[in-house]
């Protein structure tokens, strides 16, 4: 079945180090995102990449890294410069390029808590 | 820029009676209006999508929900609700040459009493 898969769906992390969560798509999409969810606050948007070997900054990039090297994969790293790491984060990606009309299709997530 | 915003943070029912959740969003032009909905630790599904035409749209799972432009609204209602329907909704907007970058309201958390 095509969907989007996320890992791990939970991860520890210490204060200071790096962790990166992976995405992956088998659904054929130019376009992937990232977004963080925290109580009471919704989605908020981290970095978005339409097409490969290109991506942006969203609302919250700071202290988040991404990559895009490959259409299927779009890893995102959370470094010690960002100050309240701990959230469950959300993966998607849509059809097209265009005007915002398509649907997002989300992954599973992948909760990280810093000790 | 645009902004939603979902004016009840929690909403409880009871089962079989009719719900409306409140959306109402800020946007120069018209918008794409979404509804999606989140089951606990789980990603969002999407329920039903606005871009143009019949104000009123259908969606999956018994939903719609109604484009009021003079009201900025984007209400989604259910004529009886199900058990199964506890959940996490969240209203999105989109927009023309935002790609489909959305911006999510803060949530509406559903509960159904049996």
């Amino acid at each position: 079945d095509g969907g989007i898969t996320q890992s791990p769906k939970y991860l520890f992390r210490k204060e200071g180090q790096n962790v990166t969560l992976s995405c992956e798509q088998n659904l054929n999409h130019d376009a992937m995102y990232w977004y963080r969810q925290d109580p009471g606050q919704g989605l908020r948007l981290i970095y978005y990449s339409q097409i490969v070997n290109d991506f942006q900054k969203g609302d919250i990039a700071e202290g988040y890294s991404v990559s895009r090297e490959k259409k299927e994969s779009f890893p995102l790293t959370v470094t010690s410069a960002q100050k309240n790491p701990t959230a469950f984060y959300l993966c998607a990606s849509s059809s097209g390029q265009g005007a915002g009309t398509g649907e997002l299709f989300f992954g599973e997530g992948s909760r990280l808590t810093v000790l | 820029a645009q902004s939603v915003t979902q004016p009840d943070i929690h909403i409880t029912v009871s089962e079989g009676a009719s719900l409306e959740l409140r959306c109402n969003y800020s946007y120069g032009a018209t918008p794409y209006l979404f509804w999606y909905v989140q089951s606990p630790g789980q990603g969002l599904q999407l329920l039903l999508k606005y871009f143009s035409g019949d104000t009123l749209v259908q969606g999956i799972k018994g939903f719609e929900a109604e484009f009021k432009r003079s009201q900025s609204s984007f209400n989604l209602r259910k004529p009886s609700v199900h058990w199964s329907d506890a959940a996490e909704y969240f209203c999105a907007v989109g927009f023309t040459g935002g790609g489909n970058k959305l911006t999510f309201g803060t949530g509406t958390q559903l509960k159904v009493e049996l």
